[in-house]
């Protein structure tokens, strides 16, 4: 019972590296997210899709780019890591939401991204 | 702007004990969905429980009930007969209305330290 799955768990970069986190779900659900979580501050959303092929914008965009070219699978890319990136990077997924049924949110353990 | 918030960084409570841990939310769209979320020190989110807008009974899963105040928009966690692995931090969060789109979003608050003392 994977559920939501994220890798690497832990990375270093040097500032200007580029990376890519991988997301993967077996649950077969529509959409999935990708989060910062930042002492103080909660998650924040940086990117989210709504279904395969698709990606929109969250709260905090700017610095990374996102892909959903299968359903199961929702990669986060940072194309020249900054400082400000270093922080715990969780990826979610949902199912379609009912109009009043929660529909939680099912996370994965978290990336510690560290950019030095 | 939608908005959730916790006032309480940290809080303690004696094990066997009651706690309640607030949370105030700020929406214009009548249909929204309020989530808490326990996250233990090993990292991961752990859904907890939900109340939707409309539910007309505050939600309760095993020892945790949401006190949902909708004409006060709070939605208060309380957890019964703490326990030593209650210790968390614990984050409420908003799922934006329809209003604004079937995204199923999540903002989330600062989040409650809740340290658990024997």
């Amino acid at each position: 019972n994977a559920g939501v799955t994220q890798t690497p768990k832990f990375r270093v970069l040097k500032t200007g590296q580029s990376m890519t986190l991988l997301c993967a779900q077996d649950m077969n659900h529509e959409y999935m997210y990708w989060y910062r979580q930042d002492p103080g501050m909660g998650l924040r959303l940086i990117h989210y899709s709504v279904g395969e092929g698709t990606t929109a914008k969250g709260e905090v965009p700017d610095g990374y780019n996102v892909s959903r070219l299968k359903k199961q699978n929702f990669l986060l890319g940072l194309e020249s890591a900054a400082p400000s990136q270093t922080s715990v990077y969780f990826c979610a997924s949902s199912d379609l939401p009912g109009s009043q049924v929660g529909q939680p949110q099912h996370f994965g353990d978290g990336t510690r991204l560290s950019i030095l | 702007a939608q908005k959730i918030t916790q006032t309480q960084p940290g809080m303690f409570v004696q094990e066997k004990e009651a706690v309640t841990l607030d949370c105030t939310y700020d929406t214009s769209d009548p249909s929204y969905g309020l989530f808490w979320y326990k996250q233990p020190s090993s990292g991961e989110m752990i859904f907890l429980i939900y109340q939707g807008s409309y539910d007309q009974q505050n939600a309760t899963e095993g020892r945790y009930s949401l006190n949902f105040q909708k004409a006060r928009k709070s939605a208060n966690l309380v957890i019964s007969a703490s326990q030593l692995g209650d210790s968390a931090m614990y984050f409420c969060a908003m799922r934006e209305g329809f209003l604004s789109g079937a995204t199923n979003k999540l903002i989330f608050g600062t989040g409650t330290l809740l340290a658990v003392q024997p």
